[in-house]
């Protein structure tokens, strides 16, 4: 059956760097491409951008341009996601989502890691 | 960017009731669209894709219409489990992919 185990909780200060990961099991890595969502307390879910393991191209969302990239490591079938000069509004819990199809709905999700971004 | 508008926010149900719950689309997103349920603490769960096709799993009193921009969640007997966030999310035209603002099913 499909896994995605992401990383544990991050504490970080403003200014700082987080790299969450993402570890998938149970099906052929590189056939289904990754979206990162990101969800602040209380609020909606934020779409961030999106990886193909298989090429690995992305998306990002406009506002994170410069901020996030996200990669792959096909050896060990994990998905990365790396946000720098963190702020206190990035303070979110971050997941990672596999597509149904490629460039499709997101049918698998990771259980969330919390970042928290605080002086 | 396609903006997702949902409604209403809150929709206050009694158990057994049927509830329909609403997304709008700012253009044309043919039938690419899903809808997640969400509970507290919990991540994301797809419900629906392609507007109207349950995922795997999904029980039968859930159910989708629409096309184009408009596009409908329907409940036909709302269980205790199923009070939680619901989101639609178009993937027609991105990035980014965009999803509305949700909608909070909660018992009346």
């Amino acid at each position: 059956q499909v896994q995605l185990v992401q990383s544990g909780a991050e504490v970080r200060k403003p200014g700082a760097s987080v790299k969450v990961s993402c570890k998938a099991s149970g099906y052929t890595f590189s056939s289904y491409g990754f979206s990162w969502v990101r969800q602040a307390p209380g609020q909606g879910l934020e779409w961030m951008g999106w990886i193909s393991p298989y090429n690995g191209n992305t998306n990002y969302a406009q506002k994170l341009q410069g901020r996030v990239t996200m990669t792959t490591d096909t050896s060990t079938s994990t998905v990365y996601m790396e946000l720098r000069s963190l702020r206190s509004d990035d303070t979110a819990v971050y997941y990672c989502a596999r597509d149904l199809v490629v460039r499709g709905p997101s049918a698998y999700w990771g259980q969330g890691t919390l970042v928290t971004v605080s002086s | 960017e396609i903006v997702m508008t949902q409604s209403p926010a809150t929709l206050s149900v009694s158990p057994g009731e049927r509830a329909t719950l609403s997304c709008r689309a700012s253009q044309s997103v043919s039938s690419s669209l899903a809808w997640y349920l969400q509970k507290p603490g919990q991540a994301p769960r797809l419900l629906i894709y392609a507007a109207s096709t349950r995922a795997t799993g999904i029980p039968g009193r859930f159910s989708g219409s629409g096309f184009g921009t408009e596009f409908t969640l329907t409940i036909s007997s709302l269980q205790s489990e199923d009070f939680a966030v619901y989101y639609c999310q178009q993937y027609n035209n991105w990035p980014p992919l965009t999803f509305g603002g949700g909608t909070k099913v909660e018992i009346k």
